[in-house]
C-alpha cells in the first residue's frame, strides 16, 4: 500500500538559511500534519491543512510557514534557521472525515550547523 | 504541560509473554486515543486505535484498553515477539468536526522483547 512520503530524507544546513522540506499525503488523504521531535523528545504538532485550507496550529515558529496544494502535497518552509532547528520533521496524513487515523511518513532529519 | 503520560520509560519482557503498555492522559476532551509504534529514524508507525465510545478494541496480537474515568488506557501485546521491541507512543486527539485533529503525544516506552 502507497505511504506517505517525505523529501528529502537528510537534509544540512547553516544557520541563518532556509530549508524546505516537501510531504506527499497517501492518496485520496485531504489531511495533512506535520510534527516536529527533537532529541529524546516526542513528536510536537506543528500546523495542519484540511483541504488545502490551514485546519488547525501548534508551536509553531513565525519563521516558518507551510502551505497544501491543489494536488494535496504540503511543503514546510523554514527560513532563518537556528541550531535548535535541528530535528527529525514528520508528516502525517489522514482520510479526514472517513476515518481519524494518521499515518506518517519516514521523516526528514534536518541538522543545522 | 504534558497532557498524555507514559509514567514507564522502559519495560523489558520474555519472548511469549505479555507486555503492557500503560498510558495516563488529563485533558478531558481527548475522545480518540492512539498507540504507534517507532524505531530510531524511522516515521512512527501506526498500530492500534479506540474511540471514547469503547472500552476495548483488538486486533490480532494488539489490544488497547481504556477506562475514562481513570483517564487511563493500556496497550496489550500477546505474545510478545522480538519484533516487538520498539519505543510505543501513547497519541490521543480531541476530534473536530470538520476534520481529525492534531494529536498529543506521550513521551514513549522503549520495550524490549528478551529472546
Amino acid at each position: 500500500a502507497a505511504g506517505v512520503i517525505q523529501s528529502p530524507r537528510h537534509l544540512i544546513k547553516e544557520k541563518r538559511e532556509t530549508a524546505t522540506l516537501k510531504c506527499y499525503p497517501i492518496p485520496r488523504h485531504d489531511t495533512v500534519y506535520w510534527y516536529q521531535q527533537g532529541p529524546g523528545q516526542d513528536p510536537q504538532f506543528l500546523i495542519s491543512f484540511y483541504e488545502k485550507m490551514q485546519s488547525d496550529k501548534g508551536s509553531i515558529p513565525d519563521r516558518f510557514s507551510a502551505q497544501q496544494f491543489s494536488d494535496y502535497h504540503s511543503e514546510l518552509n523554514m527560513s532563518s534557521l537556528e541550531l535548535g532547528d535541528s530535528a527529525l520533521y514528520f508528516c502525517a496524513s489522514s482520510p479526514g472525515l472517513a476515518e481519524d487515523t494518521q499515518y506518517f511518513g519516514p521523516g526528514t532529519r534536518l541538522t543545522v550547523l | 504541560d504534558q497532557q498524555v503520560k507514559q509514567n514507564s520509560p522502559s519495560l523489558s519482557v520474555q519472548e511469549g509473554r505479555i507486555s503492557i503498555l500503560n498510558c495516563d492522559y488529563t485533558n478531558s476532551m481527548f475522545d480518540y486515543f492512539l498507540w504507534y509504534k517507532k524505531y530510531p529514524a524511522e516515521g512512527p508507525t501506526f498500530l492500534i486505535s479506540i474511540s471514547s465510545i469503547k472500552d476495548k478494541n483488538e486486533d490480532g496480537r494488539f489490544t488497547v484498553f481504556l477506562n475514562k474515568s481513570a483517564k487511563h488506557l493500556s496497550l496489550h501485546i500477546v505474545p510478545s515477539q522480538p519484533g516487538d521491541s520498539a519505543v510505543y507512543f501513547c497519541a490521543a486527539s480531541a476530534r473536530k468536526k470538520s476534520s481529525g485533529d492534531k494529536l498529543t503525544f506521550g513521551t514513549g516506552t522503549r520495550l524490549a522483547v528478551r529472546p
